[in-house]
């Protein structure tokens, strides 16, 4: 059973484009929200993350929306750069309980020029 | 500033071998993980502990076991290795939900 669903699986987008990708989540008792970045040979780094009772949070280019009664959010990356170029997790956590992250599959962005 | 160390970076083990994966972190976390990854499947949480003497299950702890006798160390054992664990593994650490740091991976083969 996949607690965090993500999509799509990879994702091509010109330099300057806008790259979006979405998860959505089974628990509603999850309360923290975050994404991960990652490069090859490296681990996942945070890159920005939210809790449930906010409906936007933006960190330059980065920008999390999150729809609590859908149980879904959304990553959007503004002006893709091909140092953007990496794969992205979104997870879900709840605290309290050990803080685990639960990842979705992944998405494998590439920016091209 | 070293954060999250893993060794060995890669490792090539033989079916039914045995080996430990090392994780030791100096930001005195006390919530640490072990994951792994497969390509496709985003990052399954096999051990964690949440602190020093306590260790507890996740998704997928089946060949594995894990011991954290100290803050900075918490390795991952295998003891009788099969081809299913062939994956990366990455070890974390926390000090509260809101950022886990992770090592750079263990690339394990197993044949």
């Amino acid at each position: 059973q996949q607690q965090v669903k993500q999509s799509p699986q990879s994702l091509i987008v010109q330099k300057g484009g806008i790259s979006i990708i979405n998860c959505a989540y089974e628990n509603t008792a999850f309360d923290y929200f975050p994404w991960y970045q990652q490069f090859p040979g490296k681990g996942p780094a945070l890159l920005i993350a939210i809790r449930p009772d906010v409906s936007e949070k933006k960190e330059g280019r980065f920008t999390i929306s999150f729809n609590k009664s859908a149980k879904q959010f959304s990553l959007h990356i503004m002006d893709s750069q091909p140092g953007d170029s990496a794969t992205y997790f979104c997870a879900a956590i709840l605290t309290g309980g050990g803080n685990k992250l639960t990842f979705g599959t992944g998405t494998q962005l590439k920016v091209e020029l | 500033n070293a954060g999250v160390t893993q060794t060995p970076k890669f490792r090539i083990l033989k079916i039914g071998q045995s080996m430990t994966l090392q994780c030791t972190q100096d930001m005195n976390h006390n919530y640490m993980y072990w994951y792994r990854q497969d390509p496709g499947m985003g990052l399954k949480l096999i051990y964690y502990s949440v602190g020093a003497g306590i260790t507890d299950k996740g998704e997928v702890p089946n060949g594995y076991n894990v011991s954290r006798s100290t803050t900075e160390d918490f390795p991952l054992r295998l003891e009788l290795a099969a081809p299913s664990q062939t994956s990366v593994y990455f070890c974390a650490s926390s000090y509260r939900a809101t950022e886990a740091f992770f090592g750079q991976g263990t690339r394990l083969t197993v044949v």
